[in-house]
Formats: C-alpha cells, sequence, structure tokens
C-alpha cells in the first residue's frame, strides 16, 4: 500500500557534525511534505516543510531535500547540537484526500557530546 | 503547545470504565484529529473532524468515539477502557489553508 517511510531507526552523530536523516515515500501524488521533531514527553512539532513543486527549501540550520524521481526525502541539520536530540517523523500530504498526512515510523537522532 | 490543549495529561483508569480526553484550541481551525502513539507502531489516526458535527473514523477506530459540538473543542471517548488502550495519545489541529498540523503536547492513558 501506500506509505511513507524511514531507512534509519536510529542515527547517532557527534556534536558539531552534520546529520541526515532519510525518508521514502511511495506515492507520487504526494504534494506537500513536513518533518516533525518529536522530544521526549511532548507532542510533535514542525520544524519544516516543502511543496512538491520544489526540490530544496532551507531553514535555521535545516535543509529539506525532495527528490521525486525517486521519491526520497531527506533531512539535513548543520552542525548538529544536543538539543537536536529526538525523532523526527516525515509526512505526507495529498491536498485531494481530505488534509491527511501519513506518517513515517520516526528516527531516533542521538547526539554525542 | 500555543493555540491547542489536552486534558488531562495522565490519567490511570481501571478496565471496563468510560473515559473522556478533551482537546481544546482556539485557532478556529476546522480540522481536527485524534492520534495514538506506540511503541513500533509510531502515529495512528483514531478519528478527526473536518467541522462541527463532522466526523469520521480513521485506521483504529474500534472501541472509539467522538464528538465535536463546537469548533474549538473535540472529544475523544473511550467508551469501556482496555489495557490495549493503555498508549498517549495526541490532538492534532489544521485549517483548511495550510497543510501541516499542529499537536497538543499528548495525554498518557493508562489501563489497569
Amino acid at each position: 500500500g501506500e506509505s511513507v517511510g524511514l531507512h534509519l531507526p536510529t542515527l547517532s552523530v557527534q556534536e558539531g557534525d552534520n546529520s541526515i536523516i532519510n525518508c521514502a515515500y511511495s506515492n507520487s501524488a504526494s504534494d506537500y511534505f513536513i518533518w516533525y521533531k518529536q522530544e521526549s514527553g511532548k507532542g510533535p512539532q514542525f520544524i519544516i516543510d516543502i511543496r512538491s513543486n520544489m526540490d530544496k527549501r532551507q531553514g535555521q540550520r535545516v535543509t529539506v531535500l525532495l527528490n521525486k524521481t525517486v521519491k526520497h526525502l531527506s533531512l539535513q541539520i548543520a552542525a548538529t547540537q544536543p538539543g537536536d536530540s529526538a525523532v523526527y517523523f516525515c509526512a505526507e500530504n495529498r491536498y485531494n484526500a481530505g488534509n491527511m498526512l501519513t506518517f513515517g515510523g520516526g528516527t531516533r537522532l542521538m547526539v554525542k557530546p | 503547545d500555543a493555540g491547542i490543549t489536552q486534558s488531562p495529561r495522565h490519567k490511570v483508569t481501571e478496565t471496563g470504565t468510560p473515559v473522556t480526553l478533551r482537546c481544546h484550541q482556539t485557532e478556529n481551525h476546522r480540522y481536527m484529529y485524534w492520534y495514538r502513539q506506540d511503541p513500533g507502531h509510531g502515529l495512528r489516526l483514531i478519528h478527526y473532524s473536518y467541522g462541527v458535527k463532522d466526523t469520521d473514523k480513521g485506521e483504529v477506530s474500534d472501541g472509539y468515539s467522538v464528538s465535536r459540538s463546537k469548533t474549538e473543542d473535540f472529544l475523544l471517548t473511550l467508551e469501556s477502557a482496555t489495557s490495549s488502550q493503555t498508549s498517549v495519545y495526541f490532538c492534532a489541529i489544521s485549517g483548511q489553508e495550510v497543510y501541516g498540523y499542529t499537536f497538543g503536547s499528548g495525554t498518557r492513558l493508562t489501563v489497569v
């Protein structure tokens, strides 16, 4: 079935290094993608989004890349900090599906000091 | 989270009792959602609402009902709580003009 998933369940990086979290999606009709960060004991928090007519979008220390050819989404975090330790979810939305987000399973990012 | 609150934050209840969780928003958003989050399953949609008195089922709706009598409140009721309903429950909201969700802080429910 159609799904959004993640390649790596756990990613461990050294403080100061760059982090890359990957996500694969299967529905080529998806037109909007979001990355969420979830810290322990909290709800998911919006990080950055990208529409299907774009291939790159940058925020503060984060960049999302979209490759529609291979249906791949990635989140890059520059100069990873201990506060970036969390679980990261990708999600897709299809506007004509009633504003319903489909979530991936999540990747845990662990930052080593 | 700004604009959306869930209550209670924690609850322990006995098997067989009814439980109601509340989600309240101040954003006047059209869409509201209830998810449960369990290890190994990620976020799973229970029910959602696309307007006052307009609700529909998600992928794990058995044993749950919802009501939305006004824009700002979306209630989730466990008719007769079971141990399998022990979980963290998240409410989310979304406006018609945006595609993303804003999540509440969650309710941790334990059924003993």
